[in-house]
This record gives structure tokens, C-alpha cells and sequence, in this order.
């Protein structure tokens, strides 16, 4: 099977702009998950989402927002970036009936200037 | 408090020895499992183990164990016979709950551990 796939690899914006990020999971799969990793304050969560259904969200400003569609690809949505907002942008994503396995596409780099 | 501390910034270790990154977490959750990720410099993550809090026996996946010590909540990877491909970063991680049927599968990230493999 194919792994998960995130577009783009790597985006530059300017503050004040919105960016959408592209996760395709892992066929079969039904649950994605986000999160932002930076050198400060490391790994993230932001949501997780199953049919199309947000279950979870970090803690993190409305700026952020997702969606997942009924082929389980997701996407997340930042508004009004920040220079914060440059980071790692991980997807993963995991079979629904399995408790142990998560599997993370290679992540797009954003870079806020 | 944090839920996954670990302890090691940076470790490095000799071709072929066998090395131990530590891991404790806390949870008050009786269900929860425990992740083992690597992260190369390209960023993506890599899953390597887990262990489930109910697991009696510890995990292990070909190079890598998982020393599962409840009673003290540690969670410490061991890799035997390191290779010079095993120098990433690696973060251990905890999903609280069951993790299946309605709960959530949001992980807790430690902070890392940096592995240097000396040839």
C-alpha cells in the first residue's frame, strides 16, 4: 500500500496570508490525524478527524481549521498566518479498528515570512 | 506535568552496541499505549513500536524493544546492534484511553532524543 501522502512538501507564505494543507491517508484508512512540530515547542496535536467528523481538537486558535472529505483525504486551513506559524505540518493516519499503529506522511514544511 | 518526559537531549553510541533511550510518562488513564517514533532529518515519522498498557509481555519489532516497567511508568526503547542509519531523533509518545471504537487517538509527544551512531 501507498503511505501517506502530504502536499506541498514545502510552502512559503507571507504573513497575513491563508495556507491549505493536503493529507491523503493511507488506503483503507478512515482516521486523520494533524500536527505542528516546531524547535520550541515540539509536537503537537491538532485535530483528529473519522468519517468526515472532527473528534478532537488541541489547543490551538481558530485560525486553524480542518475538514476531511468522504475518501478520508483531510485538510487543514490556517488564516491570517503568523511567523509562529512556520513549522512542520505532520499528518498520520491509522486504521479505525486498531489501537496501536499511527503512520505519518513525510510532513510539509510552512514558512512564514 | 508533563505526560512523556525524556530525560536524554542527545545520546551517542557506538556501531554495533546496544543503546537505551529513556521514556517515563504520566497518565491516571488504566488504558493507554505507548509509541516509539524515529524522525530523520527529512522530518517524517517513523513508527517503530508500541505497547499497549494491558500488554503483559514487552514489545519488540526486530532491532527494537520495548522495556515496559508499569509499576514505575517507563517506557524505554532499546535498539541492539545500532547501524549508522539509526542516527535520528526519537520521540517516544502516549495515547490515553483506548484508543479504539469512539476515543480519541490524539499522541503525546516527549521532546526527543537525539541518537548519534559513531562508526
Amino acid at each position: 500500500k501507498a503511505g501517506v501522502t502530504q502536499t506541498p512538501r514545502y510552502l512559503i507564505k507571507t504573513r497575513g496570508q491563508q495556507v491549505t494543507l493536503s493529507c491523503s491517508p493511507i488506503s483503507g484508512h478512515r482516521s486523520v490525524s494533524w500536527y505542528q512540530q516546531t524547535p520550541g515547542q515540539g509536537l503537537q496535536f491538532l485535530f483528529e478527524y473519522f468519517s468526515e467528523t472532527q473528534r478532537n481538537k488541541g489547543n490551538f486558535p481558530g485560525r486553524f481549521s480542518g475538514r476531511q472529505f468522504s475518501n478520508s483525504r483531510s485538510e487543514m486551513n490556517v488564516s491570517t498566518l503568523e511567523l509562529g506559524d512556520s513549522a512542520l505540518y505532520l499528518c498520520a493516519s491509522r486504521d479505525r479498528g486498531n489501537s496501536g499503529e499511527q503512520y505519518f506522511g513525510p510532513g510539509t514544511r510552512l514558512t512564514v515570512t | 506535568a508533563q505526560k512523556i518526559t525524556q530525560t536524554q537531549p542527545g545520546m551517542f553510541v557506538q556501531e554495533k552496541e546496544a543503546v537505551t533511550l529513556d521514556c517515563t510518562y504520566d497518565t491516571s488513564d488504566q488504558s493507554y499505549g505507548l509509541f516509539w517514533y524515529k524522525q530523520p532529518s527529512s522530518g517524517e515519522m517513523i513508527f517503530l513500536i508500541y505497547q499497549g498498557s494491558y500488554d503483559e509481555q514487552n514489545a519488540t519489532e526486530g532491532r527494537y524493544s520495548l522495556n515496559f516497567q508499569k509499576a514505575r511508568k517507563s517506557a524505554n526503547l532499546v535498539i541492539s546492534a545500532s547501524q549508522l542509519g539509526d542516527s535520528a531523533m526519537y520521540f517516544c509518545a502516549m495515547r490515553e484511553g483506548p484508543g479504539s471504537g469512539a476515543g480519541s487517538y490524539q499522541l503525546t509527544f516527549g521532546k526527543g532524543t537525539k541518537l548519534s551512531v559513531i562508526p
